[in-house]
């Protein structure tokens, strides 16, 4: 069965930093494309970062690049997402997806329970 | 970007009845060398993570039940629930994935008339 979890959410500052993870088990890690999502509160999702099953790739929303760092560690099945000068848009519940492709980012056919990230003073 | 917009924004039917939901791309997801549509649905039940229905604008997941249906091509596509079940109120979201950066519509709150 797979299973998707992430961590590492909470209150950050406004141009704090955070690093978010994502455990997954149940599924071959190293063979998928991997992908955060966020869900502002009472909004609509909004796709963030995807990074190839090899980590040697990454593509990057535009409210994302420049800011987020996505990246994984394919010997523990987890995947990360570096939050560098969050803002308070950025505040949302951020969820892990696993891919159908090593390499593009595709549908998404599990994802995590999420974490919520407050960015607040 | 491709931008998806889904109608309606919120619609109520009866137990038993078809509810439709329609998405429109700003932009065809359907790619002509192997002729599938980029495009997938995705059900969040409130207080859950979405949970994949259709991949390929048709094909449904594995598990989902046969009830839920998607069509369409190139711009215009239809989520069709052909008999409402108590446990389908959720809100639905398209998703193209022909170009990056990926994108979602804006959602379709889906209640029990």
């Amino acid at each position: 069965e797979v299973q998707i979890l992430e961590s590492g959410g909470g209150l950050v500052q406004p141009g704090g930093s955070l690093t978010l993870s994502c455990a997954a088990s149940g599924f071959r890690f190293s063979s998928f494309a991997m992908t955060w999502v966020r869900q502002a509160p009472g909004m609509g999702l909004q796709w963030v970062s995807t990074i190839t099953a090899s980590g040697g790739t990454t593509f990057y929303a535009d409210s994302a690049r420049g800011r987020f760092t996505i990246s994984r560690d394919n010997s523990k099945s987890t995947l990360y997402l570096h939050m560098n000068s969050p803002r308070a848009g950025d505040t949302a519940i951020y969820y892990c997806a696993k891919g159908v492709d090593p390499h593009v980012p595709d549908w998404f056919d599990s994802w995590g329970q999420g974490t919520l990230v407050t960015v607040a003073s | 970007d491709f931008v998806l917009t889904q109608s309606p924004d919120s619609l109520a039917v009866s137990l038993g009845e078809r509810a439709t939901i329609d998405c429109k791309s700003s932009q065809s997801v359907l790619y002509s060398s192997n002729n599938k549509n980029y495009l997938a649905w995705y059900q969040q039940k409130p207080g859950q993570s979405p949970k994949l229905l259709i991949y390929w604008a048709s094909t449904r997941e594995s598990g989902v039940p046969d009830r839920f249906s998607g069509s369409g091509s190139g711009t215009d596509f239809t989520l069709t629930i052909s008999s409402l079940q108590a446990e389908d109120v959720a809100v639905y979201y398209c998703q193209q994935y022909f170009s990056s950066p990926i994108t979602f519509g804006q959602g379709t709150r889906l209640e029990i008339k």
